[in-house]
């Protein structure tokens, strides 16, 4: 059974400083990761999708990692900015299951930029 | 940008209700779902739907049903609310990948 960890839970960081956030999972059969954002009391937004073919996905100041042998993702987010403030959820699609497009999530990490 | 609508922001109803969460999408997609989201557990997969008048039971479909009728409109149902049905909701919608997801709506069951 797939199993998404994200470490730490919570990260608190000054302003302008370089962080990166971590997602691993236990099986490698994945057909892509997802980065998502979220804040306080709304739905999710995606930020970056890598598929199982891809090391890496950049957007701006984020640039995501894959690497599936080892079953890890990191998001690199440069420059940080109070506004980077939110809970960041990755998500695993598994191998087969057609078109369904099931995602498991990580719990997330919850990040303050203080400024 | 798709847009995926979430009916209610907030509810608040009481036990033994009929509750009706209500999602609609505007591009199209095949594919929606109805996730919950609870501290320390996540975002848990209740119900999917991969076309209308399909669906297929996530990871969580007790105490919930779900109706598509319509390839926009995908709705789930708590046929008898519960405390324990207190939760964030989410409704999101693809064609394949990525998810696009709603606001969101927070029920409290009283």
């Amino acid at each position: 059974k797939q199993e998404v960890t994200q470490i730490p839970a919570a990260l608190s960081v000054p302003e302008g400083e370089n962080l990166v956030l971590n997602c691993s999972f236990t099986d490698s059969a994945i057909y892509n990761l997802q980065w998502f954002r979220q804040d306080p009391g709304k739905g999710l937004t995606s930020l970056l999708l890598i598929q199982s073919s891809q090391r890496e996905q950049t957007s701006g100041r984020l640039n995501a990692s894959l690497d599936k042998s080892s079953g890890r993702s990191t998001l690199y987010i440069a420059a940080s900015q109070p506004g980077d403030s939110a809970t960041y959820l990755c998500a695993v699609r598994r191998l087969g299951g057609g078109a369904t497009n099931k995602l498991i999530f990580g719990t997330g990490t919850l990040l303050a930029v203080q400024p | 940008d798709v847009k995926v609508t979430q009916s209610s922001r907030y509810l608040v109803k009481r036990t033994g209700e009929k509750v009706f969460l209500e999602c609609v999408q505007d591009m199209d997609h095949e594919n929606m779902f109805w996730y919950r989201q609870d501290p320390g557990l996540g975002l848990r997969l209740i119900y999917f739907s991969y076309d209308v008048k399909m669906k297929e039971k996530g990871d969580i479909p007790e105490g919930y049903s779900v109706s598509r009728e319509k390839k926009e409109r995908f709705s789930l149902i708590l046929e008898s609310a519960s405390t324990n049905q207190t939760s964030m909701y989410l409704c999101a919608s693809s064609v394949n990948s990525p998810l696009h997801f709603g606001n969101g709506t927070r029920l409290t069951v009283t």
